[in-house]
């Protein structure tokens, strides 16, 4: 689904580097945004969530909105070898009278030892 | 926390038979509960949403007399594949959302393989 887009990867970082994942959402309707970690053959797990405008902080994980620009992204410090996974931007919304719960394509991270 | 619980999670059927894959909110009540698909090396696609008490709305190409979803409590729904082919193979997963919160909380999946 198109209402949610973000870059395949795979996105590289050493070791201790931020790693820094975006994700844009096509419709202003869009309510809450949240971020989700998958590794292969598992179900994704949250993260993070944020519904405001402005940095949401969860230890190494930041979470940032922009409703304006219709971008969320997610910057991970001091990165770890098991951070790699596949990153899933995920928006929620009412489309219609539906209530809507849509997935980016996912952005694969790699952090290097 | 919030627990899903994804039943089963593989699943291999013959082709032409049909496959009952149940979702359920184990600690909270979900008035919607969400069915998504995954192929392997792809993203999550949404193919309905289920809401207690009514039909479930699905999205556009998928089709709602091959995938039947009940929601019959505000803890469970099911996906019902019908008539199976090896297309239909996939990851199936289910998620469920709370009443007081947004975030929706992910069953294991199930892995089904049609031959």
């Amino acid at each position: 689904q198109k209402e949610v887009e973000q870059n395949s990867g795979p996105l590289s970082v050493p070791e201790g580097a931020i790693a820094s994942l975006n994700c844009t959402y096509s419709d202003r309707v869009s309510q809450s945004f949240f971020w989700y970690r998958q590794y292969s053959g598992k179900s994704p797990e949250l993260i993070m969530s944020i519904y405001s405008n402005g940095d949401k902080e969860d230890g190494r994980f930041t979470a940032q909105l922009n409703k304006a620009s219709q971008y969320v992204s997610l910057l991970i410090r001091d990165s770890q070898p098991s951070d790699s996974a596949t990153y899933l931007c995920a928006v929620n919304g009412v489309w219609g009278n539906f209530n809507k719960f849509y997935f980016g394509s996912g952005t694969k991270l790699n952090v290097k030892p | 926390g919030a627990v899903v619980s994804q039943h089963p999670s593989r699943v291999i059927c013959k082709s032409g038979t049909s496959v009952k894959i149940e979702c359920r909110s184990l600690d909270f009540q979900a008035t919607t509960m969400f069915w998504y698909r995954q192929f392997p090396k792809q993203s999550l696609m949404l193919m309905a949403t289920s809401n207690e008490g009514s039909k479930a709305t699905y999205e556009q190409g998928v089709e709602k007399d091959k995938f039947l979803i009940n929601h019959a409590s505000l803890t469970l729904s099911t996906l019902t594949v019908t008539s199976a082919h090896p297309e239909d193979s996939s990851f199936y997963i289910c998620s469920a959302k709370p009443l007081e919160n947004t975030e929706a909380f992910f069953g294991q999946g199930t892995r089904l393989t049609v031959v």
